[in-house]
């Protein structure tokens, strides 16, 4: 059975820093894309960022680029999520999410973890 | 970037209706959609990908059409469990993803 489970999701100040981590079981999860994606309390789905299988390709959504950098380690199933420079807008719960055949659907998603930023 | 807009943004039904929810984007995405359902507190589920393919293990009620700009997700027999917000999905400018606003679809 495929599992993500997110964690790392806390409550921080604007222009604060936090990791968020993702372990994934239940698959070769060496041979996959994975991404992240967000939904702000509320609101609509909005994706983040997403890595290649082997960490050598990442991209991002313009309003994360330059102060989220996403990374994975292969040798622990796990994918995480640098966030830095962090604002209000960014307050949302995180998920973690399986590439369906490297193509751009996801068909598996962790329960998320909350991420809210605030003074 | 590309824009993916659904219609309604919420509505009523019935179980045992037939429903019909719309997804335009804003310029052709030939067949780079997917569907996901979305129930309170949850993940949210993917239900059609390739604007027609059914995930694995979702029930037939569910069918996706459309091709280009212009797709439709129709459940034919509206059971209690249905009732959720579903979201289309756009890939075809991968890897930029982008979804629409979300579709809420309620009990009459």
């Amino acid at each position: 059975e495929v599992q993500l489970v997110e964690s790392g999701g806390v409550v921080v100040q604007p222009g604060g820093s936090l990791r968020l981590s993702c372990a994934a079981s239940g698959f070769t999860f060496d041979d996959y894309t994975m991404h992240w994606v967000r939904q702000a309390p509320g609101k609509g789905l909005e994706w983040v960022s997403l890595i290649s299988w082997d960490g050598g390709s990442t991209y991002y959504a313009d309003s994360v680029k330059g102060r989220f950098t996403i990374s994975r380690d292969n040798s622990k199933n796990s994918l995480y999520l640098q966030m830095n420079s962090l604002r209000t807008e960014d307050t949302a719960l995180y998920y973690c999410a399986k590439d369906g055949v490297s193509s751009g659907w996801f068909d598996y998603w962790g329960q998320g973890t909350l991420v809210t930023v605030s003074s | 970037a590309i824009r993916m807009t659904q219609s309604p943004s919420s509505f009523s039904a019935s179980t045992g209706d037939r429903v019909t929810i719309t997804c335009r984007a804003s310029q052709g995405i030939s067949s780079y959609l997917a569907w996901y359902q979305q129930k309170p507190g949850k993940a949210p589920k993917l239900l059609i990908y390739a604007a027609s393919t059914l995930q694995s293990g979702v029930p037939s009620r569910f069918s996706g059409s459309g091709s280009g700009t212009d797709f439709t997700l129709t459940i034919s027999c509206l059971q209690s469990e249905d009732f959720a917000t579903y979201y289309c999905q756009q890939y075809y400018s991968y890897p930029t993803i982008t979804f629409g606003q979300g579709t809420r679809l309620e009990i009459k």
